[in-house]
């Protein structure tokens, strides 16, 4: 069962920063929160995951607060082809088959 | 990463048949699983495909219904039988290590 809250749509204007955030006030200690997106009629897409430090790769950055019950998803300069479904997943332990399980996630529209 | 391929990519089925997806992933995967998308809504999943054994059903979904079968690493089949109009999804394969990779989806139209 999902495990996060997210609200349900953002706006974000073209060349600014979208800054997504994520409640996982349940999480434990050996879960990941991973971020994807899934733009229309493709399927979803890996954005970025983090365990307890903020991480950053070419597609964003993941900010998760101290005590890791919540997190927020950068995409630091928004373009018109990131308007998508942006879903915040807790998982545990790849190793022992936890699942990818998507809760309602974000639509974020980018407008010009 | 892995890259997942989908057949058929979309069907439109009369109600009371069967349809057969297949999904084939490039690489050996530990896990695979599918997944539906019903219209305006986020994925649910639906099983894991265990190789050479029954699939593992989340609740609400049973085997009668969707048959899943995985002969390999890298192959998969759902099965959706005795189609009603409420099947019309989006039916989407992900094979799954540390990250979830998704194939495009098949596109289901029940009338």
């Amino acid at each position: 069962d999902a495990k996060t809250t997210q609200p349900t749509s953002m706006d974000c204007a073209e060349g600014r920063a979208a800054n997504l955030p994520c409640n996982h006030s349940t999480i434990s200690g050996n879960e990941y929160v991973y971020w994807y997106r899934q733009i229309h009629s493709q399927g979803p897409q890996y954005i970025i995951h983090g365990l307890k430090n903020n991480e950053t790769n070419e597609m964003a950055s993941l900010i998760i607060t101290e005590d890791r019950k919540s997190s927020t998803l950068i995409l630091p300069h928004a373009t018109l082809r990131d308007t998508a479904v942006y879903y915040c997943i807790v998982r545990g332990n790849p190793n022992t088959g936890n699942q990818f399980y998507f809760g309602t996630g974000t639509s974020l529209t980018v407008i010009p | 990463s892995a890259v997942i391929s989908q057949k058929p990519s979309r069907d439109i089925c009369q109600r009371g048949t069967s349809l057969t997806i297949q999904c084939q992933v490039d690489s050996q995967v530990t896990m695979m699983f599918w997944y539906r998308q019903q219209p305006g809504q986020s994925l649910t999943l639906i099983a894991t495909a265990n190789q050479g054994s029954e699939a593992t059903y989340e609740s609400g979904f049973v085997i009668d219904k969707f048959p899943i079968s995985r002969p390999n690493l890298t192959f998969s089949t759902l099965t959706v039988s005795n189609m009603s109009p409420e099947d019309s999804s989006i039916y989407l394969c992900s094979a799954q290590n540390f990250l979830a990779f998704f194939g495009q989806g098949t596109r289901l139209t029940v009338v």
